[in-house]
């Protein structure tokens, strides 16, 4: 299994300018969600999703868009991208994800971007 | 105040020291995972625990729920166990749980 992926590993934007993050995922995981890590801060929730079809906000959603058309597939949308969303996005995923889960969250490697 | 509290911020110590750090919550929990990120940035999971005690090599994971507090203690430290370990308990929220992080513990072993 490769586990959890993401691509691209590294990306510089400019401001205003619009990009996906993928994410995917092998071991047939219905719970997906993506973080931000920024410096000094622990990681944050963004989108999360609890099977293909459904997906909801999570605590700093804004400019953010995101889609779970398959089990395997989470993208994230960065529609208009600003210097505020210079970060390093995580995704994950877990076997379960309902209220009291306690399954197992795993990790994608990252993606460093930058917005000038 | 953060829903989730780790001290220290940062340790440094030297190879064979006993380690412990310390996660202090506020919320609810279903679970509480500990987290491993290394310096080049990837995140593992090394514990998820409900209660009691885990261990897994030279790591052991304890938890009191009633008093929303978790401890990491690594035996033998080792300069290979440099790294930040973050604390995240899993809170429930309507139909979904989710977790939230503490900032992390940067730890540094030397020889």
């Amino acid at each position: 299994n490769a586990g959890v992926t993401q691509t691209p590993k590294f990306q510089v934007l400019k401001t205003g300018q619009s990009m996906t993050l993928q994410c995917a995922q092998d071991m047939n995981h219905e719970y997906m969600s993506w973080y931000r890590q920024d410096p000094g801060m622990g990681l944050r929730l963004i989108h999360y999703s609890v099977g293909a079809g459904i997906t909801d906000q999570g605590e700093v959603p804004n400019g953010y868009n995101v889609s779970r058309s398959t089990t395997e597939d989470f993208p994230l949308r960065l529609l208009s991208a600003a210097p505020s969303q210079t970060s390093v996005y995580f995704c994950a995923s877990s076997y379960g994800g309902g209220a009291f889960s306690t399954d197992t969250q795993y990790f994608g490697p990252g993606t460093r971007l930058t917005v000038l | 105040k953060n829903e989730v509290e780790q001290s220290p911020q940062n340790l440094t110590a030297q190879e064979g020291e006993f380690i412990t750090i310390n996660c202090s919550y506020s919320v609810g929990i279903s679970a509480l995972h500990w987290l491993q990120q290394h310096p080049g940035g990837g995140i593992v999971s090394l514990f998820m625990l409900s209660s009691g005690k885990k261990k897994h090599g030279r790591l052991i994971a304890t938890i009191n729920i009633q008093e929303k507090h978790s401890s990491l203690h690594i035996t033998a430290s080792h300069p290979r166990d440099s790294a930040v370990y973050i604390c995240a308990p899993r809170r429930n929220t309507g139909t979904a749980s989710k977790l939230t992080f503490g900032t992390g513990t940067r730890l540094q072993v030397t020889l």
